[in-house]
């Protein structure tokens, strides 16, 4: 059974890079058959997607973040991470990873399929001097 | 890119039929037949409900159905059950290769 963990600070203060990690067990993040993502949620709030990334690399960023987010893979550990920079409270939420299948779009290549069908617990990150 | 507009809150009784409605744009949910739902109880991750519109997940009730008209997308949950009360997420597939969730809709089971 697919598994994801998030873990990493729940405490990040206002300016500096949010780092977190998703471990994935039960199967393998190299996987061709799979990109790997992040989604948030503010409190009492909807969700929003941050990106998505290929084991190998390709990376989808939600355009509104991504001049502060960097995703990367370490399949030696079979992990997953996040980093936003310049954090402020509006970054204050629960963050989720989760995997899409891997779509061949004839237009646009490979590229993450449409929707998220495994997901961690998710981790809250506080953002507080 | 801005979010799906869903109702805030709908309610039914058990046994009931209810339909939360998500709508886009013609650069998301009216262009590509790439809606998905999430169910998501309170503290809990969201659970992947229906995708490509209209189809389930191995696992999920065919209770949960799904459908789109031009730039609404929306979700039908009948015999309502008190398990169901959670809330209710849709995301669409963007022209512009992202990805954008709805606001979330509470379903409150009378």
């Amino acid at each position: 059974q697919l598994q994801l963990q998030e873990s990493g600070p729940g405490l990040a203060k206002p300016s500096e890079t949010l780092s977190l990690t998703c471990t994935v067990s039960g199967g393998s993040i190299s996987s061709s058959s799979y990109y790997w993502g992040w989604i948030r949620q503010p409190p009492g709030k909807g969700l929003e997607w941050i990106g998505s990334m290929y084991y190998s690399g390709s990376t989808y960023y939600n355009p509104s973040l991504k001049s502060r987010v960097t995703m990367s893979v370490d399949t030696s550990k079979n992990q997953l991470s996040l980093e936003l920079s310049s954090v402020t409270a509006a970054d204050t939420a629960v963050y989720y990873c989760a995997r899409t299948p891997r779509y061949y779009d004839i237009t646009t290549g490979y590229r993450p399929g449409q929707y998220f069908d495994y997901w961690g617990q998710g981790t809250l990150v506080t953002v507080s001097s | 890119q801005s979010a799906l507009t869903q109702p805030a809150s709908v309610s039914g009784s058990p046994g009931q039929s209810i339909t939360i409605s998500c709508t886009g744009t013609s650069s998301d949910v009216g262009i590509y037949n790439y809606v998905s739902w999430y169910q998501q109880h309170p503290g809990k991750a969201p659970k992947f409900m229906i995708y490509d519109v209209s189809k389930r997940p191995s696992g999920v009730s065919n209770r949960f159905s799904g459908s789109k008209s031009g730039n609404t997308a929306s979700l039908t949950i009948s015999g309502l059950q008190a398990e169901d009360e959670a809330d209710y997420y849709c995301s669409s597939y963007t022209r512009s290769s992202t990805w954008v969730f709805g606001g979330g809709t509470k379903l409150t089971v009378l």
